[in-house]
């Protein structure tokens, strides 16, 4: 079973440009989480789809982040325009609904903003 | 606040035992995790242990909880270099309408040969 892919592994861009990182979860997973590390610190919370809902997004930064799950399968997380703090390593998780505790990761998007 | 802490790096002799610290604030938490990441991958589920639990041992892996003082330790048995990587506590509460992990930094675990 293939697990938790993102695309692309690594993105660089200029401040202001925009960029969109794609996130598929395990077949079947109706749960996907979107997280990111910044700066070698904490990994954080994002926000959580159920399906195509948006479950929680208490996490997004500001509105320069928009997620996107249609259909309920892939999601894609856009930020535009990106801003030199945005750089870090986004990851994509998800779940199923039993047990939906058990949260399994991608390898994760490097964004570089320069 | 929800808060999760760890110390940020660890050296061990291959062969020795390892403990990995963590503490955290939210008392509602449900669950708690270890995931480890390897240089260039991603986050892999490691365990987990359910917060009426005081110990789950898994093969090298032993995880205890002392929820009284909201204490988490991972102990990997016959430390190998296979080992080395970051390994992350993270929290959570499954009770309410979230759903989300609360990690802390990360700790590096260097096994030496």
């Amino acid at each position: 079973e293939a697990g938790v892919t993102q695309f692309p592994s690594h993105s660089v861009i200029e401040k202001g440009q925009t960029v969109t990182l794609r996130c598929d979860p395990i077949s079947g997973h109706d749960n996907l989480y979107w997280y990111r590390r910044v700066m070698g610190k904490e990994i954080k919370f994002l926000l959580h789809f159920v399906k195509e809902s948006k479950q929680d997004e208490s996490g997004m930064p500001n509105n320069r982040f928009l997620a996107e799950r249609t259909g309920g399968t892939y999601s894609t997380l856009k930020v535009q325009p990106a801003e030199l703090e945005d750089s870090g390593v986004y990851f994509c998780a998800s779940s199923q609904d039993r047990p939906i505790y058990e949260q399994y990761f991608g390898p994760g998007t490097r964004l570089t903003v320069t | 606040g929800e808060d999760v802490e760890q110390s940020l790096f660890l050296s061990v002799r291959e062969g020795d035992s390892s403990v990995i610290n963590c503490t955290y604030t939210d008392s509602s938490s449900t669950y708690l995790y270890w995931y480890k990441q390897e240089p260039g991958a991603g986050l892999q589920l490691l365990t987990y242990i359910f917060s009426n639990m005081d110990m789950k041992q898994d093969q090298r892996l032993t995880v205890l909880l002392n929820k009284k003082d909201k204490h988490l330790s991972l102990r990997i048995a016959d430390t190998q270099t296979g080992d080395s990587a970051i390994y992350f506590c993270a929290e959570g509460d499954y009770g309410g309408a979230t759903n989300k992990l609360i990690f802390g930094t990360g700790t590096l675990l260097a096994v030496q040969p």
